[in-house]
């Protein structure tokens, strides 16, 4: 079966501090997406990044960056020099990745990380 | 901006009514995803879509229901109400050919009393 555990329910830092949000997976798949996505509080969730199985390497997006483990089946996401403005939920997902390289429309979410970044 | 849209954004009914909810895709998205998300929890999967197809389910009922159109709009249908189905659901659409993210909509707020 699949799952998605994200054990930190919820996280408070103050502004410029960094912040690693964890995230532990299981799936019997060879083959899997994994993603991030944020839910501010107006509710949509917005994409952050998506990472297929084959590919290890972290990855650096301006302040955010991501560290895929395959031998711990983590994927961590981390803010460095949080904002006020990163305040909201963040969601790791997982999905199985098909054979044409796309991701299917099913994923399988956390149940979230609230992060609150104080000035 | 994901250009995907839904309505209504707020929804008050009744256990025991039936409710349908809107979503509109940006054009040359044919598949469709449709997510409950309860309060406090992550989005779980209901059913997805493919060219006016249901090709896909999640371990919900079969009083939740879909339709999806050429015109790359969907609705999402519930029968019989419960207390229980209060919570946020999601629209989420995606290209083809299948090579790119989920988009999501803001989502439409179901209570029911």
């Amino acid at each position: 079966a699949q799952k998605v555990t994200q054990a930190q329910t919820e996280i408070s830092v103050v502004e410029k501090e960094d912040v690693t949000l964890d995230c532990v997976y299981e799936t019997r798949d060879t083959t899997y997406y994994l993603f991030w996505y944020k839910q501010p509080p107006s509710g949509e969730l917005v994409f952050l990044i998506r990472r297929n199985s084959f590919d290890e390497q972290n990855e650096i997006s301006g302040r955010y960056s991501w560290n895929f483990q395959k031998s711990t089946s983590s994927f961590n996401f981390t803010i460095t020099a949080s904002q006020v403005v990163d305040s909201a939920v963040y969601f790791c997902a997982l999905s199985e990745l098909m054979n044409y390289g796309g991701s299917q429309g099913n994923l399988i979410f956390g149940k979230g990380t609230k992060l609150s970044v104080k000035p | 901006e994901t250009g995907v849209t839904q309505s209504p954004t707020h929804l008050i009914k009744t256990r025991g009514q039936q409710v349908t909810l809107r979503c509109s895709s940006q054009s040359g998205h044919n598949t469709v995803s449709w997510y409950q998300q309860a309060l406090g929890q992550g989005p779980q999967f209901i059913f997805q879509y493919y060219r006016e197809e249901e090709n896909g389910r999640g371990n919900f009922p079969p009083r939740f229901s879909g339709l999806q159109f050429p015109n790359y709009s969907s609705e999402l249908n519930v029968n019989a109400l419960e207390l229980d189905d209060s919570a946020l659901y999601l629209c989420a659409s995606m290209p083809e050919p299948y090579n790119s993210p989920l988009h999501f909509g803001n989502g439409t707020r179901l209570t029911v009393t």
